[in-house]
């Protein structure tokens, strides 16, 4: 069936430094891509998504290509900022798969000053 | 524009009881998905609700039920409760089928003792 794995974490980091989160993904056909953020307390925001191969999603400085040949679609941000801790998932959506989102594992981001 | 909502935001049940949670959808939206988000078993996709009908269902036992009424709200019934059921419920909306972006509410945590 479909899946989404991210690197494993927590990941840890100081203020603007690079972060990248792998994200690999294993689907039949061409699914849409996404990255969603969960603050503490909240529920998941749509970070960015890609709904074909090549296509960069990007928002708040966060970036990521959806990239087929590799089944990837990795997080990046060049300088992150404390705000930015949170959970991040990965998740892919497919149209036969009647419109659910298939999430990984997560990814904790802690970013200190 | 309000954005999904969820009730009650905790929810405190003891083994063997009936919880139900509620969800109310962004307006427009025809569309509800229930997903359970459990400590140790990231984000699953429980059900998915449009126009009144159940379109899809997770892998989650029967005790696991929800409806959707003429006004898109939605309500998940979990029976019989079990110690495993405690977890984060995040409800989403979409505008309906073909692969629309979700909106996520902020969740109701359920603890079963």
């Amino acid at each position: 069936g479909d899946s989404v794995t991210q690197m494993e974490g927590p990941v840890t980091l100081s203020e603007e430094a690079f972060l990248t989160i792998n994200c690999t993904y294993t689907a039949t056909g061409y699914p849409s891509l996404f990255w969603y953020v969960q603050y503490p307390g909240e529920g998941l925001q749509l970070l960015l998504k890609a709904t074909k191969a090549d296509d960069k999603g990007s928002n708040k400085g966060f970036e990521a290509t959806y990239r087929k040949e590799t089944t990837s679609f990795h997080l990046e941000k060049g300088s992150v900022q404390v705000s930015d801790s949170a959970v991040y998932f990965c998740a892919l959506q497919k149209e036969t798969s009647g419109s659910r989102l298939t999430f990984g594992e997560g990814t904790q981001l802690t970013v200190n000053p | 524009e309000a954005g999904v909502t969820q009730s009650p935001t905790h929810l405190i049940k003891t083994r063997g009881q009936q919880a139900t949670l509620r969800c109310s959808p962004i307006s427009g939206h025809t569309s509800v998905y229930w997903y359970q988000q459990a400590l140790g078993l990231g984000l699953q996709f429980l059900l998915w609700y449009d126009e009144g009908e159940e379109r899809n269902r997770g892998n989650f036992p029967p005790r696991f039920s929800g409806r959707q009424f003429p006004n898109y709200s939605s309500e998940l019934n979990v029976n019989a409760l079990e110690l495993e059921d405690s977890a984060l419920y995040l409800c989403a909306s979409s505008l309906g089928v073909n692969w629309n972006e979700q909106f996520f509410g902020p969740g109701t945590r359920l603890t079963v003792l």
